[in-house]
């Protein structure tokens, strides 16, 4: 079965450079969230978008923005990093009607901030 | 605030012990309930998560997890580790009326010694 795809799997970058992760859901899912796991954190909530429009924020920085595309991919963009930035950023899907808000999990970008 | 907490960080077993992870949450509202599992390296998997319906859930690779709503807890068990099962282990809560994004304990840290 088609699972979540993140690219890249790892980025390493300077400090104060900007960052573009990609997701792509699962085929005919309509919602996409962004997580955000530091070293030895549990996830935490970033963003998400149903349909194309934002539909909850966590805690973004404001250096960071997101979107989701006509075809349902969506990417985080990441600006003027900072060192604490270097975390794994996830990103889930799910279908708004299958009743539970199963989220699908991708493999994850392993973002590094020198 | 929504919060989920999870009473141990580190467990070690050895083979074929039981296992019981505590989770509890915040609130009284409507939730849907998740375990993950994050093997070392790897991103999230669902083990098996709750909706509605018959309170005692079973997942896969022979875990559980029983939802009791007047104590606001999820705990997952197992009846007998396997060496396998070493990972980490991720309650996580769908606040219903605060959107859709799931709010993740800590997270517990399970050793399994074969």
């Amino acid at each position: 079965a088609a699972g979540v795809i993140q690219s890249p799997r790892h980025l390493i970058k300077e400090k104060r450079e900007t960052a573009t992760l990609k997701c792509y859901p699962i085929p005919r899912h309509d919602t996409v969230y962004w997580y955000q796991q530091g070293p030895g954190q549990d996830p935490q909530f970033l963003i998400s978008f149903y349909e194309k429009m934002q539909s909850d924020k966590g805690s973004i920085p404001d250096r960071f923005s997101a979107q989701q595309f006509s075809d349902y991919h969506s990417e985080l963009n990441m600006s003027s990093l900072e060192l604490g930035d270097s975390a794994l950023y996830f990103c889930a899907s799910s279908r708004r009607d299958s009743g539970d808000n199963e989220q699908f999990f991708g493999p994850g970008t392993r973002l590094t901030v020198l | 605030a929504q919060s989920v907490s999870q009473h141990n960080h580190h467990v070690i077993l050895s083979e074929a012990a039981s296992l019981e992870l505590g989770c509890n949450y915040s609130y009284g509202g409507t939730v849907n309930l998740f375990w993950y599992v994050q093997y070392p390296g790897q991103h999230l998997q669902l083990l098996l998560k709750y909706f509605s319906g018959d309170p005692l859930v079973k997942g896969i690779k022979g875990f559980e997890a029983e939802f009791i709503k007047s104590k606001f807890s999820f705990n997952l068990r197992k009846p007998s580790v396997q060496w396998s099962d070493t990972a980490e282990y991720f309650c996580a809560v769908n606040f219903m009326e605060y959107g859709n994004k799931l709010v993740f304990g800590a997270g517990t840290i399970l050793r399994v010694k074969s």
